[in-house]
């Protein structure tokens, strides 16, 4: 069954480097997402990506994020310059159809700023 | 702006048992409600989702959960718990014009044996 691919599983970094976290989506799926959990608290949208264009972002991505599908199969979340409270365990999602469609989500990534 | 209560961040149950996990959400425009299930150290997988049509709506491992628009709810059931039904589980809700999903804060399911 094709599934979602997140690397690395574990990332740690310091305070104010920047981090790329990589996703491959299911292959013929069209909308990407970015969600994110921090430790005790729920699951939060980030953003989604249709069309190589952010469609939707939430108040939490600012301008320290960018997402980018570099090469047809990748999708990425960059982190300019890392917070403490970017610690947090990310999820990328892909679908094929934005409306009704099961969104299928990655293991994760858990980040770690120290 | 939507939102998702989940009631119970822990559940026990033994073997057996009958599963009942709430959900109630909150939502200006009829919803589409999902349930997700996460294993330890793996992603989120989707148990089951309402979108239209039938209120009760059956998904994965013997799962089921009903649309109750008067008490705003989406609880999930399962006649008889199995201990591979230890994992987390999370309700969600999107819009039915967008796609971002809205989730509560999760439940903890323990099955005793």
């Amino acid at each position: 069954e094709p599934e979602v691919t997140q690397t690395p599983s574990h990332q740690v970094t310091q305070m104010g480097q920047e981090v790329i976290l990589r996703c491959v989506p299911i292959s013929n799926h069209l909308y990407f997402y970015w969600y994110r959990q921090i430790l005790g608290q729920k699951v939060e949208f980030l953003v989604s990506f249709y069309n190589n264009e952010i469609s939707e972002k939430s108040e939490i991505f600012d301008d320290q994020f960018s997402v980018e599908r570099p090469d047809g199969s990748n999708f990425t979340l960059k982190i300019r310059s890392t917070k403490l409270e970017d610690s947090a365990m990310y999820f990328c999602a892909s679908v094929a159809v934005a409306v009704f469609g099961e969104q299928y989500f990655g293991p994760g990534t858990r980040l770690t700023v120290t | 702006a939507q939102s998702v209560t989940q009631l119970g961040s822990h559940v026990s149950v033994s073997e057996g048992a009958l599963v009942l996990l709430r959900c109630n959400y909150s939502s200006s425009v009829p919803p589409y409600l999902f349930w997700y299930v996460q294993y330890p150290n793996q992603g989120l997988q989707l148990l089951l989702k309402y979108t239209t049509g039938a209120t009760l709506v059956k998904g994965i491992n013997g799962f089921e959960a009903e649309f109750k628009k008067s008490e705003t709810s989406f609880h999930l059931t399962k006649p008889s718990a199995h201990m591979s039904d230890a994992a987390e589980y999370f309700c969600a809700v999107s819009d039915p014009g967008g796609s971002r999903l809205t989730f509560g804060e999760g439940t903890q399911l323990t099955v005793n044996p």
